[in-house]
């Protein structure tokens, strides 16, 4: 079976670090685009950015660029997405999503997401 | 980059058809066929719906189809039924190797 499978769910302070990971299984991890996708309280979707795990390629949206860095440890199969002082206005759901035909493809895949909570 | 546009909500009686529209740009909705949909109920994670304008992922009732003329794209959900009750997204490829999402239209089944 295909999946994804988040990191728990992070409490974490204003100016706090944090690196929440997304494992795939069940496929070539190393051959599909891997997404991350914010959604804040009550809130819409967002793309956030995107990294190719067989060579690290990585884009991101404008709005992310500077805020966010995305990684992925293809010997683990694992993607992630870190902030170096978060933010009360980071706090949301994070999900991780397979892109299945390239940067441009439909996300076929989604992890059940990784809730975030920055509170002093 | 801006969010694509979507109804806030739409709503529509078991058995009828509902169509949610989703307008862009020539940047985005109207400069690519990639286009897709996603369902989303309370709690859980989205769930792919149409892909690449009007495909149909293995798995998603025939009831769902999508399409697009110029800037604007469009999903229909025809035989309305109440698990059809959730949020859609759209979301459209914006070029630079970016993507972008529709505000997001609440499904309310009477």
């Amino acid at each position: 079976e295909v999946q994804l499978v988040q990191s728990g769910a992070e409490v974490k302070k204003p100016g706090e670090s944090l690196k929440i990971s997304c494992k795939g299984s069940g496929y070539s991890f190393t051959s599909y685009w891997i997404g991350w996708v914010r959604q804040m309280p009550g809130k819409g979707l967002e793309w956030m950015g995107i990294i190719y795990p067989g060579d690290s390629d990585t884009r991101y949206s404008p709005s992310f660029q500077g805020q966010v860095t995305i990684s992925a440890d293809k010997s683990i199969s694992t993607a992630y997405l870190q902030w170096s002082s978060l933010k009360a206005s980071d706090t949301a759901m994070y999900y991780c999503a397979r892109h299945e035909s390239g940067i441009a493809g439909d996300m076929d895949v989604w992890g059940k997401g990784t809730t975030v909570t920055v509170s002093s | 980059q801006s969010a694509l546009t979507q109804p806030a909500s739409v709503s529509g009686s078991p058995g009828q058809s509902i169509t949610i529209s989703c307008t862009g740009t020539s940047s985005d909705v109207g400069g690519y066929n990639y286009v897709s949909w996603y369902q989303q109920h309370p709690g859980k994670a989205p769930k792919l719906m149409i892909y690449d304008v009007s495909k149909r992922p293995s798995g998603v009732s025939n009831r769902f189809s999508g399409s697009k003329s110029g800037n604007t794209a469009s999903l229909t959900i025809s035989g309305l039924q109440a698990e059809d009750e959730a949020d859609y997204y759209c979301c459209s490829y914006a070029g630079s190797s970016t993507l972008v999402f529709g505000g997001g239209t609440k499904l309310t089944v009477l």
